[in-house]
């Protein structure tokens, strides 16, 4: 069974700064994808970035960007210029069986003024 | 274009009794699934439907089920509650059924508390 691990529970950035969330991943399937997503105080949860196993190339949304490392099993979500409302619980997210998703258990990010 | 809708948002229920929570998709998406929220499982997925059958299942007793209808909205269902069934429920849909890799819309989930 695949599992999503996030080892940071909280983080804190200062306004226009640039922080760094990681996620590490398990599995022994060779196609996959995956996700970061943004639940704020509301819970809806947003898709920020998506990345394709197959592509070596990273993802990138914006001030959004991801470091993929394959080997590694590493899929690190980038937040440059940080804003106020970045504030949120960021969910690294896996995908290969149809379109359930596994997901971490989340690291709670705090941007301050 | 409207995003995937959930109802009611916030409901409470005795122990013991059942509940249904309803989802419409994303018009023209036929694919919706159910996850459940809770502050010591995190996030888990509970059941995807696509085009009215039952594609992928996860972890979860009997008590909970679901069903789809041909127009793709979708309820789950969850019997005899616990108290452990508290939590919120989140529906998503994509627009593409078969294979993986689709993006996931999420609506703003279903609260649940069970007294």
């Amino acid at each position: 069974a695949q599992t999503v691990t996030q080892s940071q529970p909280e983080m804190s950035v200062q306004e226009a700064e640039t922080v760094t969330l990681s996620c590490t991943y398990d599995t022994s399937e060779n196609n996959y994808y995956l996700f970061w997503y943004k639940q704020p105080p509301s819970r809806q949860m947003i898709l920020v970035i998506r990345q394709e196993a197959y592509k070596q190339q990273n993802a990138t949304e914006n001030r959004f960007s991801v470091n993929f490392q394959k080997a590694a099993k590493s899929f690190s979500l980038k937040i440059s210029d940080s804003q106020l409302g970045d504030t949120a619980m960021y969910f690294c997210a896996f995908m290969n069986d149809g379109n359930k998703l596994v997901f971490g258990a989340g690291t709670i990010l705090r941007v301050k003024s | 274009k409207a995003g995937v809708t959930q109802t009611p948002r916030y409901l409470i229920k005795t122990r013991g009794q059942q509940v249904t929570l309803s989802c419409s998709p994303i018009s023209g998406h036929r694919s919706v699934s159910w996850y459940q929220q809770t502050p010591g499982q995190g996030l888990q997925f509970l059941f995807e439907y696509f085009s009215e059958t039952q594609r992928n299942k996860g972890n979860f007793p009997g008590r909970f089920s679901g069903r789809q209808f041909s127009n793709s909205r979708s309820e789950m269902n969850v019997s005899t509650l616990e108290l452990g069934d508290s939590a919120l429920y989140l529906c998503a849909s994509s627009s593409l059924g078969w294979g993986s890799g689709n993006t996931i819309y999420f609506g703003e989930g279903s609260w649940l508390t069970v007294v």
